[in-house]
């Protein structure tokens, strides 16, 4: 099992709805979680960070987490096509360790 | 601008070369990452520091690849004896402290002919 998987998209909608991203995390001592974002030929940037159970709201970002099916989620309202970009799941594992998911390509189309 | 500074930008060698790549983070980080990224790939993970102290190592990691932290400023990554699959973006990023937000710089782009 990977330690960190996400659905690889791309995941297409269109501006103005809401795109739903995944993550599952197998370290069930992970206690930290992120969102980063990574425009096309660019590093990785930080969106989100959420560290308890239940929802964490950031303007049109919503981050969910439950630990106990080790799963988080990120939702973007009102897609616009500026977010199109690969959004990085990253559990900080048991020992502090940062690692990323493959990532989902999301593509919002105008 | 992130503040964290990698060199060079870019890398071509030939195979069977030794390449190095430094990282310079934000100075008052004391936690440093090295990661790995191919195409439609995340960033893999290759190894950490806490200070000048190593932390971790990926198992995939072969023992072609070395870091170091010298007195727990920049940090250095050398790659020995490159092969093709070497070949790929190197990410440095840089933290405060575990579990806060990691600054990457913009990578060194790896490509062994």
């Amino acid at each position: 099992q990977k330690e960190v998987e996400q659905n690889s998209g791309p995941l297409s909608v269109p501006e103005g709805a809401i795109a739903s991203l995944n993550c599952t995390y197998s370290d069930r001592g992970s206690q930290s979680f992120f969102w980063y974002r990574q425009y096309s030929g660019k590093s990785p940037e930080l969106i989100m960070s959420i560290y308890s159970n239940g929802d964490k709201e950031d303007g049109r970002f919503t981050a969910q987490l439950n630990k106990a099916s080790q799963y988080v989620s990120l939702l973007i309202r009102d897609s616009q096509p500026s977010d199109s970009a690969t959004y990085l799941c990253a559990p900080s594992e048991t020992t502090n360790k940062l690692i990323f998911g493959t990532g989902t390509l999301l593509a919002v189309q105008p | 601008d992130t503040g964290v500074s990698q060199n060079p930008r870019h890398k071509i060698t030939k195979r069977g070369q030794n390449v190095t790549f430094r990282c310079d983070p934000i100075s008052e980080h004391n936690r440093l990452y090295w990661y790995r990224q191919t195409l439609g790939q995340g960033p893999e993970f290759l190894t950490y520091f806490q200070n000048e102290a190593q932390l971790e190592k990926s198992r995939l990691l072969s023992d072609r690849f070395s870091a170091e932290r010298p007195k727990g400023s920049f940090s250095t990554l050398e790659i020995q004896r490159t092969e093709q699959g070497d070949s790929a973006m190197y990410l440095c990023a840089s933290l405060r402290g575990p579990d806060t937000e990691a600054f990457f710089g913009q990578g060194t782009r790896l490509t062994v002919v």
